[in-house]
């Protein structure tokens, strides 16, 4: 199985930071690779698929970037309702695996 | 408005079974592969089984896999998982979630993961 690789695990900021996550994968994945935000309590919400291709609905202030193995997702101004976990996903492979999560905290 | 609406979820025993149903609407549910996908509490995410939009196709999570069956009945818009010999392990929230799928290395795979129900938590426990 691919294996995802998130960083860092939770991190504070306050809001207008730009914020930056990692995802890196322990093979190629190409561009399968997709993000998801979860409030707590809720369900996963799809932000970005195939590495940058905003989900409809979903603010431009999230971007996504990178292909191999290595990846990055911005919020280039933290708002109040970012505050939440965000999670990777490759579908290069089955079975699709997810990172372990980044808790995006208020400073 | 699609729309995910999980049930079927509760207190078993280890060992004993349990059918988790996902009713769907808002799309044509026949055009589209589904997942199942679960979160124990306080843990991330691990999907768990995949059907193709005509049930051709099914993968199951290694963790699952001779104990969970997956299907679904395009007549009634709905998806199921039956889980039997549950284990404490398998103690989570269970997500179906929409999955477009693509064509790759000689097989069909989800691709992402659209729409997520709001999830029915499966407690495992004597």
């Amino acid at each position: 199985d691919i294996q995802m690789t998130q960083s860092p695990s939770s991190l504070s900021a306050s809001v207008g930071d730009r914020v930056t996550i990692t995802c890196r994968a322990s093979q190629s994945i190409s561009t399968y690779l997709n993000w998801y935000q979860q409030k707590p309590g809720k369900a996963p919400k799809l932000l970005i698929y195939a590495v940058s291709s905003l989900q409809s609905g979903v603010p431009s202030r999230f971007s996504g970037s990178g292909s191999g193995t290595d990846f990055t997702l911005t919020i280039s101004s933290l708002q109040p309702e970012d505050f939440a976990s965000y999670y990777c996903q490759q579908s290069y492979n089955t079975p699709p695996t997810f990172g372990g999560g980044t808790k995006v905290e208020i400073k | 408005e699609v729309q995910l609406v999980e049930s079927g979820g509760g207190l078993v025993q280890p060992g004993g079974s349990l059918r988790l149903s996902c009713a769907a609407s808002g799309f044509t549910f026949s055009s589209y592969s589904m997942d199942w996908v679960r979160q124990a509490p306080g843990k991330g995410l691990e999907w768990v089984s995949y059907i193709s939009s005509s049930s051709s196709t099914i993968y199951y999570a290694d963790s699952v896999k001779g104990r969970f069956a997956i299907s679904r009945d395009n007549a009634k818009n709905s998806l199921y998982l039956q889980m039997n010999s549950l284990r404490d392990e398998d103690t989570a929230v269970y997500y179906c979630a929409r999955a477009p799928d693509y064509y790759g290395s000689g097989s069909y795979r989800p691709y992402y993961f659209d729409y997520w129900g709001q999830g029915t938590l499966v407690t495992v426990s004597s």
